[in-house]
């Protein structure tokens, strides 16, 4: 069964440093996300991406932030200089389409990001 | 804006027991879709079913079943005959059409414990 992957599964970075999260959507579907999750709290959407385009963003994802889909298969996440408050568990998800509510979004196994 | 609640944010349940988690949402766009996820301790998000606005009947997958009150804006997951292996985070969330990209909105969560 196609899955959604994601590398690596567990970051450690010292602050202000740059990282990269890698994700690899299921190869058919058209629509990338990424969301957050700081430990014992909710997923929180941070961007969306469509058509090689951000096509929603949330307040957090800020100029620190940047997604790229640099050679139509992977999907990544950069942080440009992180902080402590950036660690979280970091979801990739994609979906085939969103003509029906029911496009589900299919989530990779998280990236643990901590920031020391 | 959009909004879900969940307000139980831990129970237990005996095992073999049936087990109801509640979920409120709050949307004004008629058309929407509302889902539960699953997070074991292992951290990877599952989805486990689906209800849409406009659907007669309430979503069945297996064990798990939604009840879904349209008017009271409620969307409780029952899981039937508990086991062990339903120890684990549950999350409800929803999408509608007031934002372009159809992301996820999650409620905070219920954790859920199965007693022997």
């Amino acid at each position: 069964e196609p899955e959604v992957t994601q590398t690596p599964s567990h970051q450690v970075t010292q602050m202000g440093q740059e990282v990269i999260l890698r994700c690899v959507p299921i190869s058919n579907h058209l629509y990338f996300y990424w969301y957050r999750q700081i430990l014992g709290q909710k997923v929180e959407f941070l961007v969306s991406f469509y058509n090689n385009e951000i096509s929603e963003k949330s307040e957090i994802f800020d100029d620190q932030f940047s997604v790229e889909r640099p050679d139509g298969s992977n999907f990544t996440l950069k942080i440009r200089s992180t902080k402590l408050e950036d660690s979280a568990m970091y979801f990739c998800a994609s979906s085939a389409g969103q003509g029906t509510f029911y496009n589900e979004q299919f989530f990779g196994p998280g990236t643990r990001l901590t920031v020391l | 804006a959009q909004k879900i609640t969940q307000t139980q944010p831990g129970m237990f349940v005996q095992e073999k027991e049936a087990v109801t988690l509640d979920c409120t949402y709050d949307t004004s766009d008629p058309s929407y879709g509302l889902f539960w996820y699953k997070q074991p301790s292992s951290g990877e998000m599952i989805f486990l079913i689906y209800q849409g606005s406009y659907d007669q009947q309430n979503a069945t997958e297996g064990r798990y079943s939604l009840n879904f009150q349209k008017a009271r804006k409620s969307a409780k997951l029952v899981i039937s005959a508990s086991q062990l292996g339903d120890s684990a985070m549950y999350f409800c969330a929803m999408r509608d059409r007031m934002d372009s990209s159809y992301k996820l909105i999650f409620g905070s969560g219920t954790r859920l414990l199965v007693r022997p």
